[in-house]
């Protein structure tokens, strides 16, 4: 059965540092989401991207946040300059039409 | 008033017994409703999918929605110790690229 998949399953960064998370979505579908969800709290949207460009994207997704779909299987998300309050799980999801289907995440400590 | 409303629990069921979850919503013009299963340290795992009122089955899950009165509900027959786990209700998000409310889920223990 077709997965979405995350790598790393765990980044350690310093404050200040660039970070890049990746995900390799669902091969045939065409819309794709980057949620986080800091310990204890619920799931949050940051931004979905369609046709190579961002469609929807919420307060969170500030300018230290970027995404990228640098090829035909690969989708980013980087910040740029890690903040402490960054630390939280990053779960990548990808649909065909209105399911989304979840990744099993990127645990992001920031020290 | 709070997009999606789920009472946090914890919900305890026995085993055998049937779970009810409950979800309110708060945008009037949503017109897709899911429901994840989130284990503790895991993703959401997708469950249900529901977008007409009224019953939808998939083996031991049901779900309904009203959405009149903004309401959709999770049911799980023959509850097992493993379907233990945090439930989250997610509207979509009316005149969006699909994007969702998610709720902060119900707690459910599946007591053997």
């Amino acid at each position: 059965e077709p997965e979405v998949t995350q790598t790393p399953s765990h980044q350690v960064t310093q404050m200040g540092q660039e970070v890049i998370l990746r995900c390799v979505p669902i091969s045939n579908h065409l819309y794709f989401y980057w949620y986080r969800q800091i310990l204890g709290q619920k799931v949050e949207f940051l931004v979905s991207f369609y046709n190579n460009e961002i469609s929807e994207k919420s307060e969170i997704f500030d300018d230290q946040f970027s995404v990228e779909r640098p090829d035909g299987s690969n989708f980013t998300l980087k910040i740029r300059s890690t903040k402490l309050e960054d630390s939280a799980m990053y779960f990548c999801a990808s649909s065909g039409a209105s399911e989304q289907y979840f990744g099993p995440g990127t645990r992001l400590t920031v020290t | 008033q709070k997009e999606v409303e789920q009472n946090s629990g914890p919900l305890s069921v026995p085993e055998g017994a049937i779970a009810s979850l409950n979800c309110t919503y708060s945008d009037r013009g949503s017109q897709s409703f899911f429901w994840y299963r989130q284990y503790s340290g895991k993703s959401p795992e997708l469950i249900m999918s529901i977008y007409s009122n009224g019953d939808k089955e998939d083996g031991r899950f049901t779900a309904q929605l009203n959405k009149a009165s903004q309401y959709v509900s999770l049911l799980i027959r023959d509850s097992q110790p493993s379907d233990s786990a945090t439930y989250l209700c997610a509207p979509e998000k009316t005149n969006t690229g699909n994007q969702f409310y998610f709720g902060t889920g119900t707690s459910l223990t599946v007591i053997p």
